[in-house]
């Protein structure tokens, strides 16, 4: 079993639909990242979180460093937010990632 | 300016062949990273370079080579190319290292196919 699991596999959403991703990981991290990697596109870090929360624009991420659990929020979303998103953990000297969550939005 | 650049974006190859793909970042960071992505979309480290000096080497077949001839620079040469090599590579880079607190910046990625 992956120490990071990532909640749905796929997900299809209307456009301005508020979406929610969820990680969940079992060992002691430094630090939690969401990444996003459009279609034949490379990964663009989107958060990197330790506690608490964190808002870009229409995106936000949140950490429950006691519950082992984060999720990423994507307010009012966009057909351009079609891509796949990525859960990674950072503990030791490793960076652990999920499988990643396809989301296509469609308009 | 692009943070972290990948050459080639695409490669084509035969079975056999040795190539090699260029990394370099412009961040000034001290740590820089070779991840694989398969076919499933699942990344997995491959090598980590701390300052020029290897810092992890995650089980990979001794026919990839990283060489990091200054701490912007990170290729990755593979040596005999199998059909289980096709994949996209990323390289990246962060200030700490990837299980500290830090942002880790990638790469375009480098879409291999062997045929």
């Amino acid at each position: 079993k992956n120490e990071v699991e990532q909640s749905p596999q796929n997900l299809t959403a209307q456009e301005g639909e508020f979406i929610t991703i969820n990680c969940s990981y079992s060992v002691g991290i430094s630090a939690l990242h969401w990444l996003q990697q459009h279609p034949g596109g490379g990964i663009v870090s989107l958060f990197m979180l330790s506690s608490g929360k964190k808002k870009h624009g229409r995106l936000i991420a949140t950490i429950n460093i006691q519950e082992k659990h984060s999720s990423l929020h994507i307010t009012a979303s966009h057909p351009r937010d079609s891509a796949v998103y990525i859960c990674a953990v950072s503990y030791g000297n490793k960076l652990v990632f999920g499988a990643g969550t396809i989301l296509r939005v469609k308009s | 300016d692009t943070a972290v650049s990948q050459t080639p974006k695409y490669l084509v190859t035969q079975m056999g062949n040795d190539k090699s793909i260029k990394c370099e970042q412009n961040l000034g960071h001290d740590t820089m990273y070779w991840y694989k992505q398969d076919s499933k979309k699942f990344l997995k480290i491959m090598f980590s370079y701390n300052n020029k000096e290897l810092i992890i080497n995650e089980t990979v077949p001794n026919r990839f080579s990283p060489k990091s001839p200054d701490k912007a620079h990170l290729n990755l040469h593979i040596n005999s190319l199998e059909l289980g090599d096709s994949a996209v590579y990323f390289c990246a880079s962060s200030q700490a290292g990837q299980g500290a607190t830090t942002t880790i910046y990638f790469g375009e990625g480098s879409w291999l196919t062997v045929v």
